[in-house]
């Protein structure tokens, strides 16, 4: 398996209270990528990474940041969270911008 | 945005049917489509990257055919087992959107004995 960690797996939070989801990965791999799972959305695509520095917005982006200091790290930053940033939340990672992505195990966020 | 169908939405088979399900997707400006397997709890694993028109991919008892120029693809599923019941996704990607996939929202295949 990949080496891709996400970390918290799981977080309840108040709306309006700042909320940054770590990806981590061990394989040197140049693209990144946060996705957000919704019912009748399927995966959606909110930012990515195709190097240090270097990030670009996805489908809904809306309300997230990203960063990537390190090829081995991308945050997903929500600045001030709402309801409807409830979701789980998936980072993947790719050789190649081209090539199969693989997943991280995920992060179920809830915001009350 | 994107207009990816995938059909049915879901299937129900018996153990030792074939199946197979469907992937329509804008054909302008093709690149490549992602075939994924998705597990009830665990997280989507790559199945096929396929490129030219009539490319065919096989992996075990699944396999999957591409149409570049009427925008489809199939994913055929052999003997379906048990273990082969999960969603099924696909995303295409297309030449100069930097490597964004367009999920879409799958078929979900549930193989009973």
């Amino acid at each position: 398996d990949a080496g891709i960690t996400q970390s918290p797996r799981h977080k309840v939070t108040e709306t309006g209270t700042p909320v940054t989801l770590r990806c981590h990965q061990t394989e040197n791999h140049r693209y990144m990528y946060w996705y957000r799972q919704d019912p009748g959305h399927g995966l959606r695509l909110i930012h990515y990474s195709y190097g240090v520095k270097d990030t670009d917005k996805g489908e809904v982006s809306d309300g997230y940041s990203v960063s990537r200091s390190k090829t081995e790290d991308f945050l997903l930053t929500l600045e001030s969270a709402t309801s409807s940033q409830t979701s789980v939340y998936f980072c993947a990672i790719s050789a190649t911008g081209y090539g199969p992505q693989h997943f991280g195990d995920g992060t179920r966020l809830s915001i009350l | 945005i994107l207009n990816v169908e995938q059909s049915p939405q879901s299937l129900h088979v018996q153990e030792g049917d074939s199946t197979n399900f469907t992937c329509s997707f804008p054909s302008s400006n093709f690149y490549a489509l992602h075939w994924y397997r998705w597990e009830t709890a665990k997280s989507p694993e790559a199945l096929f990257v396929m490129t030219l028109n009539g490319d065919e991919k096989k992996k075990g008892r699944i396999s999957a055919t591409l149409n570049t120029k009427e925008g489809y693809s199939y994913l055929y599923i052999k003997g379906s087992q048990p273990e082969d019941s999960a969603t099924y996704l696909c995303a295409p990607i297309y030449t100069g959107t930097a490597s964004k996939l367009t999920f879409g929202t799958g078929t979900r295949l549930q193989v009973t004995l």
